[in-house]
C-alpha cells in the first residue's frame, strides 16, 4: 500500500461547480499537509498548507484535514476554466522527513 | 519561476551518454532538491542537498549523482543515461527543509524534459 493515495482522474466538471479533490494516507505521523497546483508543462506551485487537523480557507479554496480518518480534501468553489490543472497533495511528519506526494489528480473545468 | 532557473529545459540524448542538469537559485535557500516526474508515479525524490557539499539520497537515486559547490547551484548528473531515465526533472528549493518542524514548503523550477533514445 502506497503511503499516499490520490485518484489520478481525469475529473471533468462544468464551470461554476464545486470541486472536491481528496487524498488518503496511511502514515499517522504526518502532521503537515499541502496542496500544489501544476499547469501543463510547468512546475508545481503551492496552493495551501495546513498543520494537523481542521480547515483553512483562502479565497475560493478550502483545505480540510481529518487526521482521525487519514483523509485530506481540497474544495474549489465557483470553479473556473483557469483552475484546470493537476492537483498534487503532499505531506510530511516531523523529524527529518521529506515530503511524500500523491500522484496528482487531473482536473478539467468545462466552460 | 520564483528565482529558480533550470537548464537545459529540453534535451534529447542517446543511451550511454553523460548528462548534467543544472539548477540555479537566487533565493539563498539552504535546501535544494531534485525530483523526477513520470506518469503513474508522480513526483519522486532523487537527491537533495542541505548545504554546500552536503547531499543525501532520495527514493530513486540509483544512476544519478549530484554536486553542490556553491549555495546557488545544484547539479544532477546521469553518468550513463538509460531510456528509463527519460523523464521530466524538477529542481526545488526550500527555506526550512528537513527541520523537525514546519511544512517544508517547496518552490519548484519549470522543469527539464529529458529524452534518452
Amino acid at each position: 500500500q502506497k503511503e499516499v493515495e490520490q485518484d489520478p482522474g481525469p475529473l471533468s466538471v462544468p464551470e461554476g461547480a464545486i470541486v472536491s479533490l481528496n487524498c488518503t494516507y496511511s502514515n499517522s505521523a504526518f502532521q503537515y499537509f499541502m496542496w500544489y497546483r501544476q499547469y501543463s508543462r510547468k512546475g508545481p506551485e503551492l496552493l495551501m498548507y495546513t498543520y494537523s487537523s481542521g480547515n483553512k480557507e483562502d479565497g475560493r479554496f478550502t483545505a480540510q484535514v481529518d487526521k482521525s480518518s487519514k483523509y485530506i480534501s481540497l474544495f474549489i468553489r465557483d470553479s473556473q476554466p483557469s483552475d484546470s490543472a493537476t492537483y498534487l497533495c503532499a505531506m510530511r511528519g516531523g523529524g527529518a522527513d521529506g515530503l511524500t506526494f500523491g500522484k496528482g489528480t487531473h482536473l478539467i473545468i468545462q466552460p | 519561476d520564483a528565482g529558480i532557473t533550470q537548464s537545459p529545459r529540453h534535451k534529447v540524448t542517446e543511451t550511454g551518454t553523460p548528462v548534467t542538469l543544472r539548477c540555479h537559485q537566487t533565493e539563498n535557500h539552504r535546501y535544494m532538491y531534485w525530483y523526477r516526474q513520470d506518469p503513474g508515479h508522480g513526483l519522486r525524490l532523487i537527491h537533495y542537498s542541505y548545504g554546500v557539499k552536503d547531499t543525501d539520497k532520495g527514493e530513486v537515486s540509483d544512476g544519478y549523482s549530484v554536486s553542490r559547490s556553491k549555495t546557488e547551484d545544484f547539479l544532477l548528473t546521469l553518468e550513463s543515461a538509460t531510456s528509463s531515465q527519460t523523464s521530466v526533472y524538477f529542481c526545488a528549493i526550500s527555506e526550512s527543509g528537513h527541520k523537525p518542524t514546519g511544512a517544508n514548503v517547496l518552490t519548484f523550477g519549470a522543469g527539464s524534459r529529458l529524452t534518452v533514445l
